[in-house]
């Protein structure tokens, strides 16, 4: 079975500051991977995903992710974070080619930007 | 693209009671699925539907939930005898059906259900 780890429940972070999220996963075949925002009160939203191709996957609001499939790890960067980036950010995984769809989750990162 | 809708945003309901909720998807989407959040964590999977069939259910699906998609196109998740462990948010996703796991997931706002 996949699961995903995400490390850090929570990041404080001074506004303009650099930021990485955390996020490692386990899986006996290969995997899609995800990272999805969640303000509150709110459904989640895409910010970027990696199927392929170049492990440097650029995304929505200046997030970009690198998978590194040594390390089985997806980690997510900002150079730069701004006040509305606070947030819970969500790593996900699905499998390759089995015929199942459902997105394993992370546990969450809040992100807490400070002014 | 008016994106996923769900109704109700909120359900407060009283312990043995049964609700129902709704999902519409993003219209040209084949793939429909429920998910379930409680406080804290990450979404967990429950079911998921290409067109009307539906293809998986979790082992979280117990036999209390029902889901359906009967036209292929919006989805309704029945809880029967509520009970306080069922106290989370229901979130649907709907894709558009591509190779392998690839499908890219788009969340509606959620369901919050409690039960009293």
């Amino acid at each position: 079975a996949q699961s995903v780890t995400q490390l850090d429940s929570q990041v404080p972070v001074f506004e303009e500051a650099p930021v990485e999220l955390r996020c490692n996963y386990s899986s006996s075949v290969s995997v899609y991977l995800f990272w999805y925002v969640q303000y509150p009160n709110q459904g989640l939203q895409l910010l970027l995903k990696y199927l392929s191709g170049s492990t440097l996957v650029k995304g929505i609001n200046g997030f970009e992710a690198e998978f590194n499939k040594s390390q089985t790890s997806f980690h997510l960067r900002k150079p730069s974070v701004h006040i509305s980036d606070t947030a819970e950010y969500f790593c996900a995984v699905s499998l390759y080619d089995t015929g199942r769809r459902a997105l394993t989750f992370g546990s969450g990162t809040r992100l807490q930007v400070q002014p | 693209d008016t994106g996923v809708s769900q109704n109700p945003r909120h359900k407060i309901t009283k312990r043995g009671q049964n609700v129902t909720f709704r999902c519409d998807p993003i219209s040209e989407h084949n793939r429909l699925y429920w998910y379930r959040q409680t406080l804290g964590q990450g979404p967990e999977f429950l079911t998921y539907f290409q067109n009307e069939a539906q293809l998986e259910k979790s082992r979280l699906l117990s036999d209390r939930f029902s889901a359906e998609r009967p036209k292929g196109s919006f989805s309704t998740l029945e809880i029967q005898r509520t009970e306080q462990g069922d106290s989370a948010m229901y979130l649907c996703a709907s894709s558009l059906a591509h190779g392998g796991g690839r499908d890219t997931q788009y969340f509606g706002p959620g369901t919050r259900l409690t039960v009293l």
